[in-house]
């Protein structure tokens, strides 16, 4: 039972456009979401989070949205760069779980 | 502050082999997490260490254990190794246990490759 869960293996867009890569999770009890990026041959670097009591954390280009009632959130990057390209994923925690859920990732492709 | 670092980078096994991997997290960081990443596969959860203590344990079999050493380093051990343990092994260190508004910083990761 995968509790995160990203439906899009990959996306590719055009340089300047917005990208929005989508998670969907099943846990109700998760409070606390966050995206990492992740280039070949390194581990995946944090990017952005938001709390479960926010609906929207914005950080530069880079957003992520939560829909609590849908078990939703989305990372809009804008506008896109050929430097965005890599593998976004999303990850969700509970408060003392100890560990993060991530899903499986989705491989951003951003064109110049 | 230097970053999470992992050794070896590099992995060639054969089965029924065992292996150690090493993790050795950034300065002050007292919690240390292991995870696995299979081709078209997420990060799955390992186990997390915490002043010494496995605080959580992911699903896998018991052929897959860890600990943590008073310096906060940690190693985690694959025995019997099988064709499936193929993956990318990845730490992360944090300063406090992992969960909710603790980010993770990861190392570049150990890539195994059973034969």
């Amino acid at each position: 039972d995968q509790q995160v869960k990203q439906n899009s293996p990959s996306l590719s867009v055009q340089e300047g456009r917005i990208s929005i890569l989508n998670c969907d999770y099943t846990n109700s009890m998760f409070d606390y979401f966050l995206w990492y990026k992740k280039y070949p041959a390194e581990g995946p670097t944090f990017l952005i989070s938001i709390s479960s009591i926010k609906d929207k954390n914005e950080d530069g280009r880079f957003t992520v949205f939560l829909n609590k009632s849908a078990k939703h959130l989305s990372l809009h990057i804008v506008p896109s760069q050929p430097g965005d390209s890599a593998v976004y994923f999303c990850a969700a925690s509970e408060v003392n779980a100890g560990k993060s859920t991530f899903g499986d990732g989705t491989t951003l492709t951003v064109k110049p | 502050k230097a970053g999470v670092t992992q050794t070896p980078r590099y992995l060639i096994k054969t089965r029924g082999q065992q292996v150690t991997l090493s993790c050795s997290p950034i300065s002050g960081h007292r919690s240390v997490s292991w995870y696995q990443q299979t081709p078209g596969q997420g990060l799955q959860f390992l186990f997390e260490y915490f002043s010494e203590t496995q605080r959580n344990k992911g699903n896998f079999p018991g052929r897959f254990s860890g600990r943590q050493f008073s310096n906060s380093r940690s190693e985690m051990n694959v025995s019997t190794l099988e064709l499936g343990d193929s993956a990318l092994y990845l730490c992360a260190s944090s300063p406090q246990p992992g969960g909710a508004e603790e980010t993770q910083y990861f190392g570049p990761g150990t890539r195994l490759l059973v034969l």
